[in-house]
This record gives structure tokens, C-alpha cells and sequence, in this order.
């Protein structure tokens, strides 16, 4: 069974600054990854997803994150935070097993300061 | 174009009552779920359906039964509801093999 560990419950970084959320996975096989956004009141978007090849992937708004197998991870990054970004963020590990079984992490909520 | 629909947005129910979220979605997608978030937990799957006709366990099934109405429908229903089944309830769909997940705008029930 796949599972996410999102470390951090919540971090505060100043506008501009860079920013870097943590994730681990479990996962026996190769996993597919994925980063989603979720703002107050709102569903969730897909941000970017790693599913094989290039080990950096980037995504919409200027994240980008990097695969790294030996480590089991699979980070956020942005090089400059805008105040706009503040919201929550989940990373998820997906399995196909008939269908395509998406797993979520606890969330980390980004609070941004002027 | 609508994407993912639920209904309703918002309930509250008394222990023992039960109901159905509906959801609906117009992409054309094979795959539907249902998630549960509640703080500090993320998201949890309850049910989730890969194409017309299958439905699958996810990680907290118990309490809740799905029904694949046709490609474009997935329900839940909670048939007799515990103040433990207060959350808020997220339908989602993809295309098989894709993994992108499309969210709906979620559904906060209350139990009593």
C-alpha cells in the first residue's frame, strides 16, 4: 500500500523568498507523484506530476519538484514566493491497481508575509 | 463547461439520518472518487470507481456505500450517519492512466 508523509503541518516564508516543501512516499513499486493546490473554500488543482523520465519536473505558477528515488522523495520548489501562493498543499502518490488509486499527504499550509 | 458537480454544498443532519452526495461530471472521464478532508488529515479516499460498473474500497470505507450510476454519475450515501462522518466530502474524476485528478467544489456535511 502506498502512503505520503508531508513533515511540515505549516510554513510561513516572506514574499520573495524561495520556498521548498518536503514530501516522502512509500511505495513498492514505481510510484507516480503529484503536487496539488488547494486555496480557501476551494477543490484542489494539479500543479505538476512525475510520472517517469526527467527527475525534475515543473509545473504551473513556477513550482517545480524533484524525484528522488534513492531518498523517497519528491519536493516542492519555487524560487520566489508571491503572496498569492499562500494557500495548502498536498502531495499524493498514485497506484494503478485496475483503476488509478490516488493517496493524499496531511497538507502543509503556506503562509506568506509582506 | 461545469467539470465536476456536487449537491448539495452544504448539509447538516442529526445521528442516524441518511442521505446521498450526488456527484457528476461532463469530461467524458472513466474514473471517479470520493475523498473525505478533514484538518490536519489531508485527504482520504472512501470509494472510488475506475470505469462504469466497478467500484473499490479506498483507505475509509467504513460507514459509506457508492453507486456508479452510469459514466457520468458517482453517489455516496451514508445510511445512518455518525457525528464521526462530519467533514467535507470531495467527488473527483480522470481519464484512466492519466492520474490528474479534476476536484469538485466540495461538500461540508454535518452530523449532529
Amino acid at each position: 500500500a502506498q502512503s505520503v508523509t508531508q513533515p511540515d503541518i505549516h510554513i510561513t516564508v516572506s514574499e520573495g523568498a524561495s520556498l521548498e516543501l518536503r514530501c516522502n512516499y512509500s511505495y513498492g513499486a514505481t510510484p507516480y507523484l503529484f503536487w496539488y493546490v488547494q486555496s480557501p473554500g476551494q477543490g484542489l488543482q494539479l500543479l505538476l506530476k512525475y510520472f517517469s523520465g526527467d527527475t525534475l519536473v515543473q509545473g504551473i505558477k513556477g513550482f517545480e519538484a524533484e524525484f528522488k528515488r534513492s531518498q523517497s522523495s519528491f519536493n516542492l520548489r519555487k524560487p520566489s514566493v508571491h503572496w498569492s501562493d499562500a494557500a495548502e498543499y498536498f502531495c499524493a502518490v498514485g497506484a494503478k491497481s485496475g483503476g488509478f488509486k490516488t493517496i493524499f499527504g496531511a497538507g502543509t499550509r503556506l503562509f506568506v508575509k509582506a | 463547461n461545469a467539470g465536476v458537480t456536487q449537491t448539495p454544498k452544504f448539509q447538516v443532519l442529526k445521528t442516524g439520518q441518511s442521505m446521498t452526495l450526488q456527484c457528476a461530471q461532463d469530461m467524458n472521464h472513466n474514473s471517479m472518487y470520493w475523498y473525505r478532508q478533514d484538518p490536519g488529515m489531508g485527504l482520504r479516499l472512501i470509494y472510488y470507481s475506475a470505469s462504469e460498473g466497478t467500484t473499490d474500497k479506498g483507505e475509509v470505507p467504513n460507514g459509506y456505500n457508492v453507486s456508479r450510476l452510469n459514466k457520468r454519475e458517482f453517489s455516496l450515501r451514508l445510511e445512518s450517519a455518525a457525528p464521526s462522518q462530519t467533514s467535507v466530502y470531495f467527488c473527483a474524476s480522470s481519464e484512466s492512466g492519466s492520474g490528474e485528478l479534476f476536484f469538485g467544489e466540495g461538500s461540508r456535511l454535518t452530523v449532529l
